[in-house]
């Protein structure tokens, strides 16, 4: 059974900083660019980052780009997401994804509130 | 960016009933290279991540119900349900994954009528 576990959301103070795990199992992670989504609450969808199968490529959405870092680890099957600078627009619940086909794969997420 | 546009922003069938989503994008997602339309579609129910349905446009993703359809090319892209059932109710998102940014459409809810 193919499964995406994030974690390391939670509460932060504007300009701190979180990071995000997402552990993957079920599935030949090394083959998979990996995708962090997020989605405020009760708005849409919106692409945050991609990262290639071996982690020499990246991309980011302007809105992060120069205060977030995608990053893998092949060998423990994991994905990260390192989120500096944090602002109150940053507020979300954040979706890891493994991208095959579209995206094929889910986490259920992990919830970032950005609050004094 | 490509912007996604979806149209209705909400929709209203009757069981049983046919319901069709549209999306547009700003720019072509046909690669044509291999003639392929970098278009997908996604349901998210209340609570629960975004599932996939159709990616390439129309390629109906392994344990999808055929009732599911999506067509389309070039800008302009179509989700159609062919015969709603009550576990169809959602938010449906199309997506292009031509290009980075991945833009999302701004999401169409669906409700039974």
């Amino acid at each position: 059974e193919v499964q995406l576990v994030e974690s390391g959301g939670g509460l932060v103070q504007p300009g701190g900083s979180l990071r995000l795990s997402c552990a993957a199992s079920g599935f030949t992670f090394s083959s998979y660019w990996m995708h962090w989504v997020r989605q405020a609450p009760g708005k849409g969808l919106v692409w945050v980052s991609r990262i290639n199968s071996d982690g020499s490529g990246t991309n980011y959405a302007d809105s992060v780009k120069g205060r977030f870092t995608i990053s893998r680890d092949n060998a423990k099957n994991t994905l990260y997401l390192q989120m500096n600078s944090l602002r109150a627009e940053d507020t979300a619940v954040y979706y890891c994804a493994g991208n095959y086909n579209g995206f094929d794969y889910w986490g259920q997420g992990t919830l970032v509130t950005v609050s004094s | 960016d490509i912007v996604v546009t979806q149209s209705p922003d909400s929709l209203a069938v009757s069981l049983g009933e046919r319901a069709t989503i549209s999306c547009k994008s700003s720019q072509s997602v046909l690669y044509s290279s291999n003639n392929k339309n970098y278009l997908a579609w996604y349901q998210q129910k209340a609570g629960q991540p975004p599932k996939l349905l159709i990616y390439l446009a129309s390629t109906r993703e392994s344990g999808v119900p055929d009732r599911f359809s999506g067509s389309g090319s070039g800008t302009d892209f179509t989700l159609t349900i062919s015969s709603l059932l009550a576990e169809d109710v959602a938010v449906y998102y199309c997506q292009q994954y031509y290009t980075t940014p991945y833009t999302f459409g701004q999401g169409t809810k669906l409700e039974i009528k």
